[in-house]
């Protein structure tokens, strides 16, 4: 079983849909990220839950949220996504307070049409 | 304002040769960095990390140099091998803040035989 698993690893909806992405991690690791890229852009943090709680939201728009039930587990919640949010959205986990790096999951990529 | 630059967004080696990526920093708080690499459609896997009180770390065929005066480290790869073709990202880290990564834009790598 890999270390942190997205689903869907594809995803397209219309710009009225609901939908979750999910990311479980099965590290033990305490910190979990959720991470944009567009094309030709770097990596862009979006949320970061530090034990559960959401220590950084990235100026990110409120058509994106996140929830952290749990240390294992992130989902972010989309709805009246825009086409420009289209890209592929990255989860990650690691363990704060080392020096260790962050493991990332396959990603999902999103069309919004 | 970008604090961690990839400026070359591509690089063409020959088989067998060295390559060398380079990255740049502005944040002098940044105390761990990483290198990671992509494939298409899958997320970043780590590649090699260095703290900042160290100016190289080695692992086979890898090596990440850091110049902490210059605010620049590089990652060689020696010897290049077609598989080493992907995108490589710089990451820098602040290891008392959350943990999260910022994240330079990628330079491609293509290794040809």
């Amino acid at each position: 079983e890999t270390g942190v698993t997205q689903t869907p690893r594809h995803l397209v909806m219309g710009m009225t849909n609901k939908k979750s992405l999910k990311c479980e991690q099965h590290l033990g690791h305490n910190a979990m990220y959720w991470y944009k890229q567009s094309a030709k852009k770097p990596l862009e943090l979006m949320f970061v839950y530090n034990f559960k709680e959401q220590t950084e939201n990235n100026s990110v728009p409120s058509r994106f949220s996140p929830e952290c039930p749990n240390s294992s587990h992130l989902f972010l919640h989309l709805h009246t996504l825009q086409p420009e949010d289209s890209a592929l959205y990255l989860c990650a986990s690691s363990q704060v307070g080392q020096n260790t790096e962050a493991f990332f999951g396959q990603g999902t990529r999103l069309t919004v049409v | 304002d970008q604090q961690v630059k990839q400026n070359s967004p591509s690089l063409s080696v020959q088989e067998g040769r060295i390559s060398i990526l380079n990255c740049d920093y502005t944040n002098s708080m940044f105390d761990y960095f990483l290198w990671y690499k992509k494939y298409p459609a899958e997320g970043p896997t780590f590649l090699i990390s260095i703290s900042s009180i160290k100016d190289k770390n080695e692992d086979g065929r890898f090596t990440v140099f850091l110049n902490k005066s210059a605010k620049h480290l590089s990652l060689h790869i020696v010897p290049s091998q077609p598989g080493d073709s992907a995108v490589y990202f710089c990451a820098a880290l602040r290891s008392s803040n959350t943990g999260k990564l910022i994240f330079g834009q990628g330079t491609t790598l293509q290794v040809k035989p």
